[in-house]
């Protein structure tokens, strides 16, 4: 079975642009989750949707960081405008439903320069 | 929410030797994760894990919910153990610990 799928892998781009990620959860699964890696502040939950809903999204930093998640085999986490302290590895999770394992995508380097 | 420790935070092994991670809550958990960050920074889940103990070849878990911990047994620790070991408990979303860095040398 597939695993959980996020592209791009690696990402750089200059400050103020527009930086979208991309997200596949495992097929069937109804929860899906976007995370932030730092070495300051480890890994942090942005936000959990629950059958393409957003359930809560108070880890998302500030007003630039947006997600979407218009049907069950899709989601975008965007940054606009983004910048340097935005580098991070963000990761994408999916679990069956709510309180059940979470599998994690390969996730997505992010160099803001 | 549920603060995570980890301990000890580094972790260094010659290769065959037996170790074992802790995990502290500060509350009770209804569930609860460990997982392998390999040197390449995949997150690879290890065991799910709300209560009891479970075993996969030379891993294995035990959670102790009551008292708000659990361990991660490695043995006969093989190089391509090395990484960071995370533990997370899940009540909907994860809440991990700093994560212990294991180091197995040949």
């Amino acid at each position: 079975d597939a695993g959980v799928i996020q592209s791009p892998r690696h990402e750089v781009t200059e400050m103020g642009q527009e930086v979208t990620l991309r997200c596949k959860p495992i097929s069937g699964h109804n929860s899906l989750f976007w995370y932030r890696q730092t070495m300051m502040r480890g890994l942090e939950l942005l936000i959990y949707f629950n059958n393409n809903v957003p359930i809560d999204d108070s880890g998302m930093p500030e007003d630039r960081f947006s997600a979407k998640m218009p049907n069950a085999s899709f989601s975008t986490l965007k940054i606009q405008p983004s910048e340097p302290r935005d580098s991070a590895v963000y990761f994408c999770a999916s679990s069956l439903r709510n309180n059940q394992p979470q599998h994690f995508g390969d996730g997505t380097r992010l160099s803001i320069l | 929410g549920i603060q995570v420790e980890q301990s000890p935070p580094d972790l260094i092994l010659q290769e065959g030797a037996n170790s074992t991670l802790r995990c502290n809550f500060s509350d009770s958990v209804n569930n609860l994760q460990w997982f392998h960050q390999n040197p390449w920074g995949q997150l690879i889940n290890l065991f799910y894990i709300p209560s009891g103990t479970k075993q996969n070849g030379r891993l294995s878990a035990t959670t102790v919910a009551t008292e708000r911990y659990s361990l991660l047994y490695i043995s006969s620790s093989q190089t391509t153990d090395s990484g960071v070991y995370f533990c997370a408990s899940n009540d909907y979303k994860l809440s991990f610990g700093a994560g212990t860095t294991v180091t197995v040398r040949a």
